[in-house]
């Protein structure tokens, strides 16, 4: 089973600030790799999918890259809905498919 | 608008068994995968099974494998998992959501459930 490890736990920035997190498989997942995004009571959100590619709908701020075993999900300017859990999710090796930790991204 | 809303959990008593359904609308049901994902404050987001567009597929994690059994109904919009030999571990918000991609399932989910909780307590 492949293990996603998120970094940092947590993340303490202003709005306008930008935003980077990170993700790490315990082994190789190509580009197969998805962000999303869960703010309190929702359910998630798909933002991007196969490492870069940004879901219907989610604003060009938002960007992914990465190949491998290390990906990122950068936030260009952060606005203030962006404040959110991020979950980075495999789909290279499965069943089954696997989801990171969480990544917290709280206002300063 | 295109939704999913699940429905039967509550608290079991460990070993007992449970059904939940999720019904789908706004969107063509048979033409997608869909998914089981539960949530815990403990683990976090945890895929837990996998059904083809047609049934005829179905894939499960190993926490749950010879336990629990996804289905789904077309006809009726309709996806269950029943759920049988329930452990206190198998508590939490169980959310049915749609695969990403039309066709063959690609394994992200990008139509979520609000979710129904499950407990397994004595």
């Amino acid at each position: 089973e492949i293990v996603l490890t998120q970094s940092p736990a947590t993340l303490s920035l202003s709005p306008g600030n930008r935003a980077t997190l990170s993700c790490r498989a315990s082994q190789s997942v190509s580009s197969y790799l998805a962000w999303y995004q869960q703010k309190p009571g929702q359910a998630p959100r798909l933002l991007i999918y196969d490492t870069s590619n940004r879901a219907t709908g989610i604003p060009a701020r938002f960007s992914g890259s990465g190949s491998g075993t290390d990906f990122t999900l950068t936030i260009s300017s952060l606005e203030p809905e962006d404040f959110a859990v991020y979950y980075c999710q495999q789909r290279r090796d499965w069943p089954p498919y696997t989801f990171g930790q969480g990544t917290k991204l709280e206002i300063k | 608008e295109v939704q999913l809303a699940e429905s039967g959990g509550v608290v079991v008593q460990p070993g007992g068994s449970l059904r939940l359904s999720c019904v789908a609308s706004g969107f063509t049901f048979d033409d997608y995968g869909m998914h089981w994902v539960r949530q815990t404050p403990g683990k976090g987001l945890e895929w837990v099974s996998l059904i083809s567009r047609d049934g005829g597929d179905s894939y499960y994690s190993s926490s749950v494998k010879g336990r629990f059994t996804i289905s789904r109904d077309n006809s009726k919009n309709s996806l269950y998992l029943q759920m049988n030999s329930l452990r206190a571990e198998d508590s939490g918000l169980y959310s049915c959501a749609r695969d990403f991609h039309n066709g063959a399932p690609w394994g992200y989910m990008d139509v979520w459930g609000k979710g129904t909780t499950v407990t397994v307590s004595s």
